[in-house]
């Protein structure tokens, strides 16, 4: 049982290039979120997709796209690399059944993106 | 609005007690979670606390809510080297589900 995976682990990018970050899960978790975690800010949240088909907005979702895929994967796009997304990503899921207290957010193991 | 705040640094010694502070600004947040992050890896519940409780104790955790305040706090019993992480207090608001708020982190550092 893996949990959250994220591909790759390391990502160096010019500027202007694009690429797609991959993440799936295997615990049959409804909802999927996309963070992004910069020094001194914390986590923020790029996207999130709360059900298998929708996907919404987040804090930070300028320069990004997001993609469910169906139930296991939600990948995050970035058609257009700037050095200000240099940052590590985070994807996470739960199970979205509506119980926040007992919903934990399990999350991958990152995925470290420089931008040149 | 969503506003959680920590502060950035925290050193104990060996076997002594930590406690992490947090604030928050939104009182419609029904739970509040503390996560731990270790070097190069994702985020990890520890534990969580619903807004109508004051206190929660999970094993070497204490978990100590003041709502009147909007104060959190993480009190970590007899501290060892391998509770040297960063830790993130999050709060969900009524209604958003599992959408979290994040605060900065506060790095635990353990001394011998």
């Amino acid at each position: 049982n893996a949990g959250v995976t994220q591909t790759p682990k390391f990502q160096v990018l010019k500027t202007g290039q694009s690429m797609t970050l991959q993440c799936a899960q295997d615990m049959n978790h409804n909802s999927m979120y996309w963070y992004r975690q910069d020094p001194g800010m914390g986590l923020r949240l790029i996207y999130y997709s709360a059900s298998e088909g929708t996907t919404d907005k987040g804090e930070v979702p300028n320069g990004y796209n997001v993609s469910r895929l169906n139930k296991r994967e939600f990948s995050l796009r970035l058609e257009s690399a700037a050095p200000s997304q240099t940052s590590v990503y985070f994807c996470a899921s739960s199970g979205g059944q509506g119980r926040p207290g007992a919903d934990t957010q399990y999350f991958g193991p990152g995925t470290r993106l420089t931008v040149l | 609005g969503e506003d959680v705040e920590q502060s950035l640094f925290l050193s104990v010694r060996e076997g002594d007690s930590s406690v992490i502070n947090c604030t928050y600004t939104d009182s419609s947040s029904t739970y509040l979670y503390w996560y731990k992050q270790e070097p190069g890896a994702g985020l990890q519940l520890l534990t969580y606390i619903f807004s109508n409780m004051d206190m929660k104790q999970d094993q070497r955790l204490t978990v100590l809510l003041n709502k009147k305040d909007k104060h959190l706090s993480l009190r970590i019993a007899d501290t060892q080297t391998g509770d040297s992480a960063i830790y993130f207090c999050a709060e969900s608001l009524t209604g958003t589900a599992s959408k979290l708020t994040f605060g900065t982190g506060t790095r635990l550092q353990v001394t011998l």
